[in-house]
């Protein structure tokens, strides 16, 4: 399977601990990027990789929050002291160009 | 103000029917890009087609066509011939700036498009 993978595909926590997903790109691609999907919601953009370098970051983002991209390869997203709100769809995508990205199948966390 | 809205929360339409998927897009950049994707029941978003600002001619990728209105900030998505595979979210998304410009999408809200046999 050469298409973009994350680990795990679904994650059910209690309200307070950490949670980290992972999310392994198409491997000639040199963007990444994290999404997070609500229900009956289309996408919003959380954060932006060109290579390891994090070059965007929404306000969505907070401090809890943090993502990384080591070597430019696998990204990491962290949730720290997870909170009910922070349930939702979490989507990794990657593209070679400005366009075209293609997603995973997404990492569903509930937070009980 | 939205930036991509999607009028239409659900559609049903008869298999080997065409359909159109609407989307409006409100930006002030004018070098921007246009996406849809369909999101069936696993998660998977699947790319369908891109058109960009500056082309002149309306986008297609086999089934799928885009019916680009520039003047009306309009970017329907055309399916010719449906098919019970096609059921699905279906969404609209914009990227403004260009290639030096910012690089999220913004999505619309969605469409759930239901085939009947």
């Amino acid at each position: 399977d050469t298409g973009v993978s994350q680990d795990p595909r679904h994650k059910i926590t209690k309200r307070g601990q950490n949670v980290t997903f992972r999310c392994d790109p198409i491997s000639e691609h040199n963007r990444l990027y994290w999404y997070r999907q609500t229900l009956g919601q289309g996408p919003e953009f959380l954060t932006y990789f060109q290579n390891e370098a994090q070059l965007e970051k929404s306000r969505l983002l907070s401090d809890r929050f943090s993502a990384e991209r080591p070597k430019g390869s696998f990204s990491t997203l962290e949730i720290q002291r997870t909170e009910q709100g922070d349930s939702a769809m979490y989507l990794c995508a990657s593209s070679l160009g400005t366009y075209k990205a293609f997603f995973g199948q997404g990492t569903r966390l509930t937070v009980v | 103000a939205q930036k991509i809205t999607q009028t239409q929360p659900g559609m049903f339409v008869q298999e080997k029917e065409a359909v159109t998927l609407d989307c409006t897009y409100d930006t002030s950049d004018p070098s921007y890009g246009l996406f849809w994707y369909k999101q069936p029941s696993s998660g998977e978003m699947i790319f369908l087609i891109y058109q960009g600002s500056y082309d002149q001619q309306n986008a297609t990728e086999g089934r799928y066509s885009l019916n680009f209105q520039k003047a009306r900030k309009s970017a329907n998505l055309v399916i010719s011939a449906s098919q019970l595979g096609d059921s699905a979210m279906y969404f609209c998304a914009m990227r403004e700036g260009g290639d030096f410009g910012n690089e999220k999408l913004t999505f619309g809200t969605g469409t759930r498009l239901t085939i009947i046999p």
